[in-house]
């Protein structure tokens, strides 16, 4: 069956204090890799798309990379700004082409 | 300027009652989702349409049920609410085109969501 896991499910650092937020997939066939950001009592906001294996993207204090079974975000000298939900989802390549979420990282940056 | 926008944001009602919660989107996207995401803040899909057509039926009881009238719209009416059903709905976008093997900017973006509480 097809399954998103985040880890940590919760995480406290310190401003400047760099990290990485781990997604892991299992999926009979990848169409897209997603990272989300969401804030609270608001709907997610689109981070990052990969879509195969050694993919990288960066955005800000924000790298997102791709291996075939997980995808990291790592958060480089993080701001009290970058405190959120982060989500990962997958879409998988069958005829629905069905996005999949994990549970989500509480980030949560401390001045 | 809101890209996808949701009615009500906040909806309170007794069980048993009917709801409707109503979903536009202005980015000319041809697919439209809803989700909902429970007290863990979990994401789980309830239902996907492509051009109109109905592609993700989840399992989802049969007193929730979609209407796309347009490309742009995608409503969500629920008949005899049960105290279970208290949580937040997303309706989302995204740009498939008609769920071409090769994705192009196919992120999704959300509405703000509607939290539903059931009394």
């Amino acid at each position: 069956e097809d399954q998103v896991t985040q880890s940590p499910e919760a995480l406290r650092l310190q401003e400047g204090e760099s990290s990485s937020l781990n997604c892991s997939y299992t999926v009979s066939g990848l169409r897209g890799l997603f990272w989300y950001r969401q804030d609270p009592g608001k709907g997610p906001e689109f981070l990052f798309t990969l879509y195969s294996a050694g993919e990288e993207k960066e955005k800000e204090r924000l790298k997102a990379t791709l291996t075939k079974k997980e995808s990291f975000l790592h958060i480089t000298a993080p701001k009290p700004e970058d405190s959120a939900t982060y989500l990962c989802a997958v879409q998988e390549d069958s005829g629905t082409y069905k996005y999949i979420f994990g549970t989500g990282t509480r980030l949560k940056v401390l001045a | 300027d809101t890209a996808v926008s949701q009615t009500p944001k906040y909806l309170v009602t007794q069980m048993g009652n009917d709801k409707s919660i109503k979903c536009e989107q202005n980015l000319g996207h041809d697919t439209m989702y809803w989700y909902k995401q429970d007290s863990k803040k979990f994401l789980k899909i309830m239902f996907s349409y492509n051009n109109k057509e109905l592609i993700i039926n989840e399992t989802v009881p049969n007193r929730f049920s979609p209407k796309s009238p347009d490309k742009a719209h995608l409503n969500l009416h629920i008949n005899s609410l049960e105290l279970g059903d208290s949580a937040v709905y997303f309706c989302a976008s995204s740009q498939e085109g008609s769920m071409s093997p090769l994705p192009t900017y196919n992120e999704q973006f959300f509405g703000p969501g509607t939290r539903l509480t059931v009394l």
